[in-house]
């Protein structure tokens, strides 16, 4: 149990252009998930807080109109990075928390992005 | 404010030692939760234990074992006769009780040889 799933896995794209990464609990209702960024060799990141049913609560120095997040349904949150810039080049992870159950959070695969 | 410190950024031993990855942790709650998590190459983070504060048992699982000092707001990783496949970068992490933000250490490096 407590699968989350990420789509893609790894997506390459141009700059100027925009990529949606999709966050999917898959075997339970997630109220809340949560995205990191991870650099090459680096430590992960929070950078957002998603809450089902409203605004995502961002990290300071995290550019919400680059990053949108929408969490539409209690299984899915979707991160769209707008206007890609090399430096946007990351891998990126979600991750849910069972609704109801304070301090577990499960983890995705992970996206990797990379802009040329 | 929060702040998780591991100070090995990377350990290189030989199959079947013993090795201790620290972490140590700075937070103002009375109530939070403490994570390790390892990332293997594929870099799919595996959960491999949450404690609270409030239990400082420490605990054992096959070959891992982690000790949970708030004397020292240490809560330290042991990998015992280390294998191969325990290769892969391990973080610490920390949550406040009212709150569900992890903070993540940098990371320990841990590269097992045969």
């Amino acid at each position: 149990g407590a699968v989350v799933s990420q789509h893609p896995s790894w997506v390459i794209c141009k700059s100027g252009t925009s990529v949606k990464i999709e966050c999917r609990s898959l075997d339970f209702q997630a109220t809340t998930m949560f995205w990191y960024r991870q650099f090459p060799k680096q430590s992960l990141m929070l950078m957002a807080t998603s809450n089902e049913g409203s605004k995502a609560t961002y990290e300071q120095g995290v550019e919400k109109d680059k990053f949108l997040i929408n969490h539409a349904s209690l299984t899915l949150s979707t991160l769209t990075v707008t206007s890609a810039h090399p430096e946007d080049s990351s891998f990126y992870i979600c991750s849910a928390r069972v609704a109801g159950a304070l301090g577990e959070q499960y983890f995705g695969p992970g996206t990797r992005l990379t802009v040329t | 404010a929060q702040k998780v410190t591991q100070a090995q950024t990377e350990i290189s031993v030989v199959e079947k030692e013993d090795v201790t990855l620290d972490c140590v942790y700075e937070t103002r709650d009375t109530t939070y939760y403490l994570f390790w998590y390892k990332q293997p190459p594929s870099g799919e983070l595996v959960f491999l234990i949450r404690r609270n504060s409030f239990d400082e048992q420490n605990e054992i699982s096959g070959r891992y074992s982690w000790n949970f000092q708030k004397s020292t707001s240490s809560f330290n990783f042991t990998i015992t006769a280390s294998q191969v496949v325990d290769s892969a970068v391990y973080f610490c992490a920390l949550s406040e009780d009212n709150t569900d933000k992890l903070i993540f250490g940098t990371g320990t490096r841990l590269q097992v040889f045969p």
